[in-house]
């Protein structure tokens, strides 16, 4: 049982350079989550998919777009990068359709856009 | 959208020493969890605490929902406690956003 998987680890884009963020989740929840850790911060919610075929914009949405494959795999995806957008980058799952349910977060992807 | 506010914000420890970590939170909460970030980077859930007291071996936490905080006990602590702690809260109106707040960091001396 991996939990929530990300990939790549690492990352260098130049700016205006295109990248999608990998996540799967194996635990079957409905939930899926993209959050941004700035330096000296808490992470802040980028995009979510409350269920397979959903997705809401969460706090930070500007310059991501997203997409919920199935239910196991949720996408991020960065069209033409910017420096503002070096950050670590978080996935996260739950169980349920509603952020009242306890999140699990993978690894995260460490992007540096140049 | 609802504020966190943890305290204290940096805090070291001899090896052995206990802890009081702090969450303040400026709206009721469906949701309340406290984080570890190790020195990888890595989340680690501790606790799902909307309400109550739980404990996990060292490591214990109570959320007072009424009164708008959280406490994170760390008792016995050792070397591999060190990192930040994170408390996150859902607030019961609004998107589907756990807010956290900056983080206490915790550096436990041998």
């Amino acid at each position: 049982n991996a939990g929530v998987t990300q990939t790549p680890k690492f990352q260098v884009l130049k700016t205006g350079q295109s990248m999608t963020l990998q996540c799967a989740q194996d635990m079957n929840h409905n939930s899926m989550y993209w959050y941004r850790q700035d330096p000296g911060m808490g992470l802040r919610l980028i995009y979510y998919s409350a269920s397979e075929g959903t997705t809401d914009k969460g706090e930070v949405p500007n310059g991501y777009n997203v997409s919920r494959l199935n239910k196991r795999e949720f996408s991020l995806r960065l069209e033409s990068a910017a420096p503002s957008q070096t950050s670590v980058y978080f996935c996260a799952s739950s169980e349920g359709d509603r952020a009242t349910y306890e999140q699990y977060f993978g690894p995260g992807t460490r992007l540096t856009v140049t | 959208g609802i504020q966190v506010e943890q305290s204290p914000p940096d805090l070291i420890l001899q090896e052995g020493a206990n802890s009081t970590l702090r969450c303040n939170f400026s709206d009721s909460v469906n949701n309340l969890q406290w984080f570890h970030q190790n020195p990888w980077g890595q989340l680690i859930n501790l606790f799902y605490i909307p309400s109550g007291t739980k404990q996990n071996g060292r490591l214990s936490a109570t959320t007072v929902a009424t009164e708008r905080y959280s406490l994170l006990y760390i008792s016995s602590s050792q070397t591999t406690d060190s990192g930040v702690y994170f408390c996150a809260v859902v607030s019961p109106t609004g998107a589907n956003n756990l807010f956290f707040g900056t983080g206490t960091r915790l550096t436990v001396i041998p």
